[in-house]
């Protein structure tokens, strides 16, 4: 069974911080995809990225940068000079492939989340 | 592109009510879920949809909680009796049915549902 572990439950941070979110998770399969999501006080789920299991390449989007590292089974999410808008919770989810008679599957298993509070 | 619809965003009813929960996918992609979001967890899949054929439902209280997608792309959700422990934010989200999409979903607002 796939697992999301996300350990941290809340971060505090100053702005301009840098800030580091942890996700580790458990699966056995090859092939897999990572997410990490954004979910501010709104309510909505915001898309941040989606990595497979082949790509190991680090990513960096403006502020954000993710390091994904298969030999840990962590996918950690980190915000450089955090500003105010970043206070969210951030939830990292993992899927994988499960080929049914109806086609592929991909079910998202989500971690619990981490409340990041960015304060001025 | 619009993004994916719901309605009402807020409900309020009180236990063995009745209650329903309507969404609009993003145009084009042909696969919906429903979620449940209990305060302080992540969200928890409840249903999938591929077209209006349910791909897993294993989650689905279907004692209480039913769901439909007719036509293959507007969904309900209901839940007939409410249960205090009904009270969480449903999600829906939908993604393009193509394997090579890595089942990237697309949320939208949510309801939050009270039940006193």
């Amino acid at each position: 069974a796939q697992k999301v572990t996300q350990a941290q439950t809340e971060i505090s941070v100053v702005e301009k911080e840098d800030v580091t979110l942890d996700c580790v998770y458990e699966t056995r399969d090859t092939t897999y995809y990572l997410f990490w999501y954004k979910q501010p006080p709104s309510g909505e789920l915001v898309f941040l990225i989606r990595r497979n299991s082949f790509d190991e390449q680090n990513e960096i989007s403006g502020r954000y940068s993710w390091n994904f590292q298969k030999s840990t089974s962590s996918f950690n999410f980190t915000i450089t000079a955090s500003q105010v808008v970043d206070s969210a919770v951030y939830f990292c989810a993992l899927s994988e492939a499960e080929i049914g008679s109806g086609g592929s599957n991909y079910k998202l298993t989500f971690g619990k989340g981490t409340l990041l509070t960015v304060n001025p | 592109e619009a993004g994916v619809a719901q309605s009402p965003r807020y409900k309020i009813i009180e236990k063995r009510q009745s209650v329903a929960f309507w969404c609009n996918p993003i145009s084009g992609h042909a696969t919906l879920y429903w979620y449940q979001q209990i305060l302080g967890q992540g969200p928890k899949l409840l249903i999938q949809f591929q077209n209006n054929g349910v791909v897993d439902d294993s989650q689905l209280p279907k004692d209480r909680f039913s769901a439909e997608r007719l036509k293959g792309v507007d969904s309900t959700l209901k839940i007939q009796p409410a249960k205090l422990e009904d009270s969480a934010v449903y999600l829906c989200a939908s993604s393009l049915i193509f394997p090579a999409a890595g089942g990237s979903q697309f949320f939208g607002p949510g309801t939050r549902l009270t039940v006193l």
